[in-house]
């Protein structure tokens, strides 16, 4: 069964440094999205990108993060200057069918990242 | 703008019993649909079964299904038979009709089957 997958599946870092972290979408798929759990709350959506462009973002996603799709089958998050509030699980997700509201999103195992 | 509420932040039922999961949303879209995740302690997102607005039955998917009220905006995950593998935490979650559609979440509840 396809499924997405994300690598790495724990990452620690510095304050202040950049991270990427890398998701590989189920293969005919073609929105993806980024969300982010706070170790003991509840998930939230941070962007969304579909045709090579950000479809939506949220307040949470400033000018420190940034998505691509470098190679038509990786889809990247980059937190240029991590802080500590970023540490949390970060899910990619992706559907196949925007359009039909029935199709769910399938997500990754999470990357779970500590910034020091 | 949208809303998921769960009310319990935790729950117990014994083996083998039933247990219900309480979520009620707030959406101002006609159409929208309607999500329950697991996510066990080992953190993935696991999809158990989906509610159309426009589905006129409740969802079933082997041991889970959504009773769906539409009038009162709740949409409540049923477990039968529960087991202990069940034990995790649920999130209920929507998408409704905007440009992205995102998935909104509530803030979960965790269940705890005791043998």
């Amino acid at each position: 069964e396809p499924e997405v997958t994300q690598t790495p599946s724990h990452q620690v870092t510095q304050m202040g440094q950049e991270v990427i972290l890398r998701c590989v979408p189920i293969s005919n798929h073609l929105y993806f999205y980024w969300y982010r759990q706070i170790l003991g709350q509840k998930v939230e959506f941070l962007v969304s990108f579909y045709n090579n462009e950000i479809s939506e973002k949220s307040e949470i996603f400033d000018d420190q993060f940034s998505v691509e799709r470098p190679d038509g089958s990786n889809f990247t998050l980059k937190i240029r200057s991590t802080k500590l509030e970023d540490s949390a699980m970060y899910f990619c997700a992706s559907t196949g069918d925007r359009e039909n509201y029935q199709e769910t999103q399938y997500f990754g195992p999470g990357t779970r990242l500590l910034v020091l | 703008a949208q809303k998921i509420t769960q009310t319990q932040p935790g729950m117990f039922v014994q083996e083998k019993e039933a247990v219900t999961l309480d979520c009620t949303y707030d959406t101002s879209d006609q159409s929208y649909g309607l999500f329950w995740y697991k996510q066990p302690s080992s953190g993935e997102m696991i999809f158990l079964i989906y509610q159309g607005s426009y589905d006129e039955q409740n969802a079933t998917e082997g041991r889970y299904s959504l009773n769906f009220q539409k009038a009162r905006k709740s949409a409540n995950l049923v477990i039968s038979a529960s087991q202990l593998g069940d034990s995790a935490m649920y999130f209920c979650a929507m998408r409704g009709m905007d440009s992205s559609y995102k998935l909104i979440f509530g803030s979960g509840t965790r269940l705890l089957v005791r043998p």
